[in-house]
């Protein structure tokens, strides 16, 4: 069964202090890894695809990163609209069913 | 983009009721989609998913006969909570696939539905 662990759970951060969020997992093949974000009540948007390791995606203030195991997104200068929560996904082999990790819930202060 | 259209955002109702939550892909033909539940603080759990013009899949603890799911047409899915109760409050989403091979899946709005 696949597996994805994100974290930490929670991150507040100063606005300009960059951090990264972490999402681990485990899967018998991935077809691709995926990160979302979603702010309270809304439903999540697409942020990131990552195929194979080694690959990188970047996109304003966020850079998403794969290795064999985990990947990393990080968050550079954040800014208040950033305050989201994060989350991560992974696609196994045999379908095309998402298995989701927790999230990580950042706070970024002005 | 890919737009997945749900409706409706909030709904209450009383215990013992039916609701239908409808998710509508607006500019592409969604021949996959997927409904989650998610409670708060907590991730999204994938409930099912359906096929146009084929009978969903539940995932394993999900009841088909409480969570009723019509995927009747390429851009139209439907869930119907049937015999609410104050259990089944969550957030409901759904999600469906844009492209084939991996790809990427767009997701609905959400409904919020509280059972009173």
């Amino acid at each position: 069964e696949d597996q994805v662990t994100q974290s930490p759970e929670a991150l507040r951060l100063q606005e300009g202090e960059s951090s990264s969020l972490n999402c681990s997992y485990t899967v018998s093949g991935l077809r691709g890894l995926f990160w979302y974000r979603q702010d309270p009540g809304k439903g999540p948007e697409f942020l990131f695809t990552l195929y194979s390791a080694g690959e990188e995606k970047e996109k304003e203030r966020l850079k998403a990163t794969l290795t064999k195991k985990e990947s990393f997104l990080h968050i550079t200068a954040p800014k208040p609209e950033d305050s989201a929560t994060y989350l991560c996904a992974v696609q196994g082999p045999h379908d095309y069913k998402l298995s989701f990790g927790a999230g990580t819930t950042v706070t970024v202060r002005a | 983009g890919a737009v997945v259209s749900q409706h409706p955002s909030w709904v209450i109702c009383k215990s013992g009721t039916s609701v239908k939550i409808e998710c509508r892909s607006l500019d592409f033909q969604a021949t996959t989609m997927f409904w989650y539940r998610q409670f708060p603080k907590q991730s999204l759990m994938l409930m099912a998913t359906s096929n146009e013009g084929s009978k969903a899949t539940y995932e394993q603890g999900v009841e088909k006969d409480k969570f009723l799911i019509n995927h009747a047409s390429l851009t139209l899915s439907t869930l119907t909570v049937t015999s609410a109760h104050p259990e089944d409050s969550s957030f409901y989403i759904c999600s469906a696939r844009v492209s084939t091979g991996p790809g990427s899946y767009t997701f609905g709005s959400g409904t919020r539905l509280t059972v009173v």
